[in-house]
């Protein structure tokens, strides 16, 4: 069982938006702006594509950005394209006994 | 370009032990460590833990506590993992990942990943 909680799938059609969501708890997302998604097409590595909730690496589309409410952390596709259509996992740092938590991983499917 | 290379595919028995290497290039190696991921067919991500390629400190998942130990070779810029007392629930695809030099920042952000090994297990 994951420390952070998503949904297994989302899905949305080529031109549209989507957020994922990634739901933890005060001792993770709550208490730190330490929260990370990877992008991991089937066969790949994961890709890092947002750090700190909100800052995307060199290279990163503009098209996603995070985003962080409470307990909550979101990331949202926008103009949804074919080529993101991949799994995506959220990452939360969790203080210094277990610094590193992930979500179980959401299955974007493309229509 | 940063790259991370990481040793092939490996085949063990229950009992046994593996040792994963990592080589990085493209950056100074000591001033960055490295982390482990590892992901069971089918599933999710899983940190295992983390290593200072300058002092070579470490941290383990407690999962992973008493079984796992990371080394890194300055001279070489390689990063090792070795697994012992394997299971067949450690198989696995195991990535290596470049972390924070110092614990104190270590948070989740990687920023580039090797190619993954394949870790089976089985009798």
């Amino acid at each position: 069982q994951s420390a952070l909680t998503q949904p297994a799938s989302v899905s949305g059609s080529p031109g549209q938006s989507l957020t994922i969501s990634c739901t933890g708890t005060s001792s993770d997302v709550g208490s730190y702006d330490l929260v990370s998604w990877y992008q991991q097409h089937p066969g790949k590595a994961p890709r890092l594509m947002i750090y700190a909730v909100s800052t995307r690496p060199s290279g990163v589309s503009n098209r996603f950005s995070g985003s962080k409410s409470g307990n909550t952390a979101s990331l949202t596709i926008s103009v949804l394209q074919a080529e993101d259509e991949a799994d995506y996992y959220c990452c939360s740092y969790a203080g210094h006994r277990t610094p590193v938590v992930f979500g179980g991983g959401t299955k974007l499917t493309v229509l | 370009q940063v790259q991370l290379v990481q040793s092939g595919a490996e085949v063990k028995k229950p009992g046994a032990s593996v040792k994963v290497s990592c080589k990085a290039s493209g950056y100074t190696f000591t001033r960055y460590g490295i982390s482990w991921v590892r992901q069971a067919p089918g599933q999710g991500l899983e940190w295992m833990g983390w290593i200072s390629a300058d002092t070579g400190n470490t941290n383990y998942a407690q999962n992973f506590q008493g079984r796992v130990t990371m080394t890194t070779d300055t001279s070489t810029t390689t990063a090792y993992m070795e697994l012992r007392s394997l299971r067949s629930d450690d198989t696995a695809m195991y990535y290596c990942a470049r972390d924070c030099s110092s614990w104190f920042c270590v948070d989740g952000h990687f920023d580039y990943w090797g190619q993954g090994t394949l870790v089976t297990v089985s009798s």
